[in-house]
């Protein structure tokens, strides 16, 4: 099956520094691309859809400013939190749809601890 | 709309014994359903989905889900369970273009 990666797998930065993941897929092309959030034993929240050569739209609730999506090729989108705060430790997730498909595939996800 | 419902957030099962995970969806649209395990500090892998044809759907390491429209419902089995099946257990409805909207998870731990 198709893979999607994501790096970093963990990453520890100071409060008020910006952070950047990447998801990438590997052997297929994704336009669209979706990152969820998964706080410590809840489900994964949808944070924004990833669109490539537009804009991210955003679910209710999640700043725009602070979560910056860029997805500025067919294989790479990329999640930049910026000004991170200790509230915004969580474990990272992203996703592309399968081509053609109605499977998604997710990548390993990136677990950041804001200090 | 689409929507998950888990009603188990627990279920403990000694070893080898049956296993049911529930699952209730609400959809106003085709309805795509996946059930997810995640072990600790991994990320998802996919154990199984429904799209169409047939109600029975058969996964990896032995489970099987069984797909009921007029209760909408996707319940998941495994007819003996074993202590690496430890593990939360999602149950997603959606799919394609848009994202999945996921259920609130159920732990299920296995007890030698």
């Amino acid at each position: 099956g198709a893979v999607v990666s994501q790096h970093p797998s963990r990453v520890i930065c100071k409060s008020g520094t910006s952070v950047k993941i990447e998801c990438r897929s590997l052997d297929f092309q994704a336009t669209t691309m979706f990152w969820y959030r998964q706080f410590p034993k809840q489900s994964l929240m949808l944070m924004a859809t990833s669109n490539e050569g537009s804009k991210a739209t955003y679910e209710q609730g999640v700043e725009k400013d602070k979560f910056l999506i860029n997805h500025a090729s067919l294989t790479l989108s990329t999640l930049t939190v910026t000004s991170a705060h200790p509230e915004d430790s969580s474990f990272y997730i992203c996703s592309a749809p399968a081509q053609g498909g109605y499977e998604q595939y997710f990548g390993p996800g990136t677990r950041l601890t804001v200090t | 709309a689409q929507s998950v419902t888990q009603l188990d957030s627990q279920v403990p099962v000694f070893e080898e014994a049956p296993v049911e995970l529930r699952c209730n969806y609400s959809s106003s649209v085709s309805v795509y359903l996946f059930w997810y395990v995640q072990y600790p500090n991994q990320g998802l892998q996919l154990l199984l989905k429904y799209l169409s044809g047939s109600t029975l759907v058969k996964g990896i390491n032995g489970f099987e889900a069984e797909f009921n429209k007029s209760q909408t419902s996707f319940h998941l089995r495994k007819p003996s369970v074993h202590i690496s099946d430890t593990a939360e257990y999602f149950c997603a409805v959606g799919g394609g273009n848009t994202p999945l909207v996921f259920g609130k998870g159920t732990r299920l731990s296995v007890i030698a």
